[in-house]
């Protein structure tokens, strides 16, 4: 059992479209990250949220974290070329020490 | 510019030779950890150090063996690599264990066994 789901797992769309990928769980985290990695490179720390409810920008990236937080959302505005890459949640939950748990990623691929 | 660094960026090897890939940081983190990264799927970690704490993870298989010298550098030994060891090697530092310590990844090693 996956403990946190990301959907989808591929997407491919067309540059100027917007995405959104869901990271999901039935547990509470203390803490969620984003990461990117791009093809033959290491993940990337995108951002990290902690407060239920939070939003956090980064250019046209948004990342919210749910009231319970249980979940996650990245959404893109206006996707181009360069935000292809692999987009991973990772979570920290309480009775977990500080072990963090991974989402089984996402694949975008954003065509010109 | 302060980072992660592994090598070789490229590692092939024999089914069954014994092959270490190497890590260095230069942030001076307290925990490095290796992961196992397969096509396109999330990283699955394979053990970590706190300092000069090692932490196995259950599953994590014996042929697997990790070494951390000093604060910069850690090694992974892969005593009798099969083919379905063939995947990309990640390291990473983080500044504390816990609390959501965010991760600095290298940029990884990836390994083929012929």
């Amino acid at each position: 059992t996956q403990l946190l789901e990301q959907s989808p797992q591929f997407l491919s769309i067309q540059e100027g479209e917007n995405l959104t990928v869901y990271c999901n769980s039935s547990s509470v985290f203390s803490s969620l990250q984003w990461y990117r990695q791009e093809p033959g490179e290491g993940p990337v720390l995108l951002v990290t949220v902690v407060t239920g409810g939070e939003v956090k920008k980064l250019k046209r990236l948004t990342f919210q974290f749910g009231d319970a937080r249980k979940d996650s959302s990245l959404h893109i505005t206006a996707a181009q070329p360069g935000d292809t890459g692999l987009y991973l949640c990772a979570g920290a939950r309480y009775n977990q020490g500080g072990k963090l748990i991974f989402g089984q990623g996402t694949e975008l691929s954003v065509k010109p | 510019d302060a980072m992660v660094i592994q090598n070789p960026r490229y590692q092939v090897t024999q089914f069954g030779k014994p092959v270490t890939l190497s890590c260095s940081q230069t942030l001076n983190h307290n925990v490095m950890y290796w992961y196992q990264q397969k096509s396109s799927q999330a990283p699955k970690l394979l053990f970590h150090y706190y300092d000069k704490d090692f932490n196995n993870e259950a599953d994590t298989p014996d042929n697997f063996q990790s070494r951390r010298p000093n604060t910069s550098f850690c090694f992974l030994d892969i005593r009798s690599p099969g083919l379905g060891d063939a995947a990309m090697y990640l390291c990473a530092t983080s500044r504390d264990w816990g609390g959501g310590s965010p991760l600095h990844f290298g940029n990884g090693t990836r390994l083929t066994v012929t």
